[in-house]
């Protein structure tokens, strides 16, 4: 399977516990791109990645939460702290330049 | 700020039937994109059809079909012979590109369910 890749699937945790979730995304793909979807809603985007650089971050994304792509390949977004409102499905996404976007399959976090 | 309407939660239809998902955005661009995706259940998020917006031309994609109205801002998403695996959540979606960052801006998705 060459699409994006995401771990795990699904996290349950206590408040206040750290979680991190990992996005690989298609290998020739220079942008990558979280989102977080909460239930009933459309997708919000997080924050963006050109190769190794993070461009852009979304208001949404508070101090608890921290993103990298180290050498450009592939991608983790951790969470600290965890308040019950952080609870959603994290979908990763890579794009060539561009072009369209592929998601994965997502990541679901429940914070008890 | 741009924004994307979906005012239909859920839709159902009969299998073999025609179904037209609704959808309004507001921006005060010229030139932008818009899109369809489907989301299955516990499934990734994928693209069913584009949009230019400098192309009069409704984009088709097999039984996929847009009904693009540029100065109404509505981007209907018509789907014929319905099928089962047709059922999903779909997702209308503006694209902004700011900074080389393309930033989807999506609805709040409408629920179809397809009857046998």
């Amino acid at each position: 399977d060459t699409g994006v890749s995401q771990n795990p699937r699904h996290k349950i945790t206590k408040r206040g516990q750290n979680v991190t979730f990992r996005c690989d995304p298609i290998s020739e793909h220079n942008r990558l791109y979280w989102y977080r979807q909460t239930l009933g809603q459309g997708p919000e985007f997080l924050t963006y990645f050109q190769n190794e650089a993070q461009l852009e971050k979304s208001r949404l994304l508070s101090d608890r939460f921290s993103a990298e792509r180290p050498k450009g390949s592939f991608s983790t977004l951790e969470i600290q702290r965890t308040e019950q409102g952080d609870s959603a499905m994290y979908l990763c996404a890579s794009s060539y330049y561009t072009g369209e976007l592929f998601f994965g399959e997502g990541s679901r976090l429940t914070v008890l | 700020a741009q924004t994307v309407t979906q005012s239909q939660p859920e839709m159902s239809v009969q299998e073999a039937e025609t179904v037209t998902l609704s959808c309004t955005y507001d921006t005060s661009e010229s030139d932008y994109y818009l899109f369809w995706y489907k989301q299955p259940p516990s499934r990734q998020m994928i693209l069913v059809i584009r949009q230019e917006a400098y192309k009069q031309q409704n984009a088709t994609e097999n039984r996929f079909s847009v009904n693009f109205q540029k100065a109404a801002k509505s981007f209907s998403l018509k789907i014929s012979d319905s099928q089962l695996g047709d059922a999903a959540m779909y997702f209308c979606a503006y694209r902004l590109i700011i900074q080389g960052a393309q930033k989807l801006v999506f609805g709040q998705g409408t629920r179809l369910t397809i009857n046998p």
